[in-house]
């Protein structure tokens, strides 16, 4: 069966840190995948997706960036964090678009 | 782009209350529609989807959900609630074909109380 995994779950950074968010998926090959950010009250914001690897969509100007080395794992990352940048960071993977998402645990990061 | 509200932001019921929370949705196209839910503690989770077809579908843990199209609606319901759904519920759509536009409500975080 497939499995997702996201790391860490909590990380509190200071403001003009560098940041580092990982996410792998085991059980399956070639899946689409998405980094989330979650507010409170305003529902998931689509922030990254990827078809494949090297392939990356940015879907809303930021500081942050993506990257996919390999076909199965997802990296979001910032060269240094803003305060707006605090929240919560859902990573998901589907196996085309017609498929639902399944979501990793998510990061909860701080910024201070 | 394409919007879905929820006009529900928290609900409060007691167990064996009936549950209807609402999701309205704006495009013209054909979509998918989903409902997700997160229990306390757990990760998101598929709860239903719509492609095509009856437009009455049932998921997991007795709900079911009913695509209007004429209302742009996708109301997610539940006979008789019981403490373990307390949860948020997240109403979700997308263009037929384009996950990547996938849009989330804000939410509805219910609380069912014993």
């Amino acid at each position: 069966s497939q499995t997702i995994h996201q790391w860490p779950a909590t990380l509190v950074q200071p403001v003009g840190s560098p940041l580092s968010l990982e996410c792998t998926v085991e059980g399956t090959s070639n899946p689409n995948l998405y980094w989330y950010r979650q507010a409170a009250g305003r529902g998931l914001q689509l922030l990254f997706y990827s078809v494949g690897i090297g392939q990356i969509s940015s879907e809303v100007p930021q500081n942050l960036s993506a990257s996919r080395p390999q076909d199965r794992q997802f990296i979001l990352s910032s060269k240094k964090l803003l305060l707006s940048d605090s929240g919560f960071y859902l990573c998901a993977w589907n196996r085309d678009p017609n498929s639902p998402l399944h979501f990793g645990n998510g990061t909860r990061l701080t910024v201070t | 782009a394409q919007s879905v509200s929820q006009h529900n932001h928290h609900v409060i019921l007691s167990e064996a209350a009936s549950l209807e929370l609402g999701c309205n949705y704006s495009y013209g196209g054909t979509v998918n529609l989903f409902w997700y839910v997160q229990y306390p503690g757990q990760h998101l989770q598929l709860l239903l989807k719509y492609f095509s077809g009856d437009p009455l579908v049932k998921g997991i843990k007795g709900f079911e959900a009913e695509f209007i199209k004429s209302k742009f609606s996708f109301n997610l319901r539940k006979p008789s609630v019981q403490w373990s759904d307390t949860a948020e519920y997240f109403c979700a759509v997308n263009p037929s074909g384009s996950a990547r536009q996938l849009t989330f409500g804000s939410g509805t975080q219910l609380t069912v109380l014993p």
